[in-house]
């Protein structure tokens, strides 16, 4: 069974549309939800960790928020530039390593 | 001011020759990791390191090794490629296991 799972897989956007991407998570116990940002040629980068229920991260236009079973990367007034695949990652407790799910494919339109 | 570096960033081999994939971090992280990540795929772990501790993860092929010299390098060798290993290979540091990973800029290898 699938532990990480993002929806959608693509998204197409106007630029100044806001919207929200989604990565639900199945684990025994949550050690950290991470976000991250991947250009096409790219490793991913860095964006969100978040630990506990109800916890919020914001960075410009991106904002991260945390229930007991998803995530969600809310996004502003978008910008052509905000365009990527954004990925999600999951810690259970007591593992080392990431479960990543398959990413959001953003394109913002000017 | 990169500080996960990754080289080559493109890697041709033939199949079946040896290759070795390398990465150095500036970070001074106590762990790092190897992923492979193949096209619209979610990136794979394959091994991680704390400091010298070796981490093979159950289902890495035989085919994969890996070596950690010194704190700041970190070496993907595949013995034996063949047309399934073609991917873009991601190396990762962190902190400790429980903080974020900051990636390199990856080697794509293809096979011919």
């Amino acid at each position: 069974e699938d532990q990480v799972t993002q929806s959608p897989e693509a998204l197409r956007l106007q630029e100044g549309e806001s919207s929200s991407l989604n990565c639900s998570y199945t684990v025994s116990g949550l050690r950290g939800l991470f976000w991250y940002r991947q250009d096409p040629g790219k490793g991913p980068e860095f964006l969100f960790t978040l630990y506990s229920a109800g916890e919020e991260k914001e960075k410009e236009r991106l904002k991260a928020t945390l229930t007991k079973k998803e995530s969600f990367l809310h996004i502003t007034a978008p910008k052509p530039e905000d365009s990527a695949t954004y990925l999600c990652a999951v810690q259970e407790t007591g593992a080392n390593n990431l479960f990543f799910g398959t990413g959001t494919r953003l394109t913002v339109i000017p | 001011d990169a500080m996960v570096i990754q080289n080559p960033r493109y890697q041709v081999t033939q199949f079946g020759k040896p290759v070795t994939l390398s990465c150095s971090q500036t970070l001074n992280h106590n762990v790092m990791y190897w992923y492979q990540q193949k096209s619209s795929q979610a990136p794979k772990l394959l091994f991680h390191y704390y400091d010298k501790d070796f981490n093979n993860e159950a289902d890495t092929p035989d085919n994969f090794q890996s070596r950690r010299p010194n704190t700041s390098f970190c070496f993907l060798d595949i013995r034996s490629p063949g047309l399934g290993d073609a991917a873009m290979y991601l190396c990762a540091t962190s902190r400790e296991w429980d903080q974020p990973q900051h990636f390199g800029d990856g080697t794509r290898l293809s096979i011919l």
